[in-house]
């Protein structure tokens, strides 16, 4: 079945660093992608997306870079900064109509200062 | 301002009781979506709703009732049939055609 998996349940950087985050998912049918921030007792916050028309997209100091080849998404965030500790999901639209979004497991981000 | 509104934040629920959660939007959205999370876990699909008087099952829908009887309310019963309900949930809407959701802000139930 569909799966949207991360590499690396934790990761932590240093203020100021720059991250990265990854994503691997299975469905090659999957025509849209997000990435959802969400702090400890709180719900999911929209980050940015991506089309599967496109293999990059820019927003306020993050980056969605999408390898359709590999099935593979990652979250480039520029300048790490301590409010950005949080756990990050990344979530597919398989297609098929229903817009139903399959999320992964999450990556935990942690900044050390 | 618009948004979505989850209550309670915390619940507690003897166990054979029912309870429900209670969601409210005031976006407009056509959908509406509730979401269960574990801890270390992603977020996975109880019951949706694309439309009012209409809802589908998602993949956990087991010992869940909804009901959407009006576009901006989705409850959601979680009933003595739901054997581990200690958990987070979450609500969320969209627009149809439209890509991501808008989150609630959760409600945490434990069985005490």
């Amino acid at each position: 079945g569909e799966s949207v998996g991360l590499h690396l349940p934790t990761l932590s950087v240093q203020e100021g660093d720059n991250s990265i985050i990854n994503c691997a998912y299975s469905n090659s049918a999957s025509d849209y992608f997000i990435w959802y921030k969400q702090e400890s007792g709180k719900g999911p916050q929209f980050i940015i997306d991506i089309r599967s028309n496109m293999d990059k997209r820019q927003g306020q100091r993050v980056t969605v870079l999408l390898n359709k080849t590999v099935k593979h998404l990652s979250l480039q965030i520029a300048a790490t900064q301590p409010g950005d500790s949080a756990v990050y999901f990344c979530a597919e639209n398989g297609g098929g109509g229903e817009n139903k979004l399959t999320f992964g497991t999450g990556t935990q981000l942690k900044v050390e200062l | 301002d618009g948004g979505i509104t989850q209550s309670p934040k915390y619940l507690f629920r003897k166990e054979g009781q029912n309870v429900t959660l209670s969601c409210e939007q005031n976006l407009n959205h056509d959908a509406m979506y509730w979401y269960r999370q574990d801890p270390g876990q992603g977020l996975r699909l109880i019951y949706y709703s694309q439309i009012v008087n209409d809802f589908q099952k998602g993949d956990i829908a087991e010992g869940y009732s909804v009901s959407r009887e009006k576009k901006e309310s989705f409850p959601l019963t979680v009933t003595s049939a739901q054997k581990n309900p200690t958990a987070f949930y979450l609500c969320a809407s969209n627009q149809q055609g439209a890509g991501g959701y808008t989150f609630g802000s959760g409600t945490r139930l434990t069985v005490v």
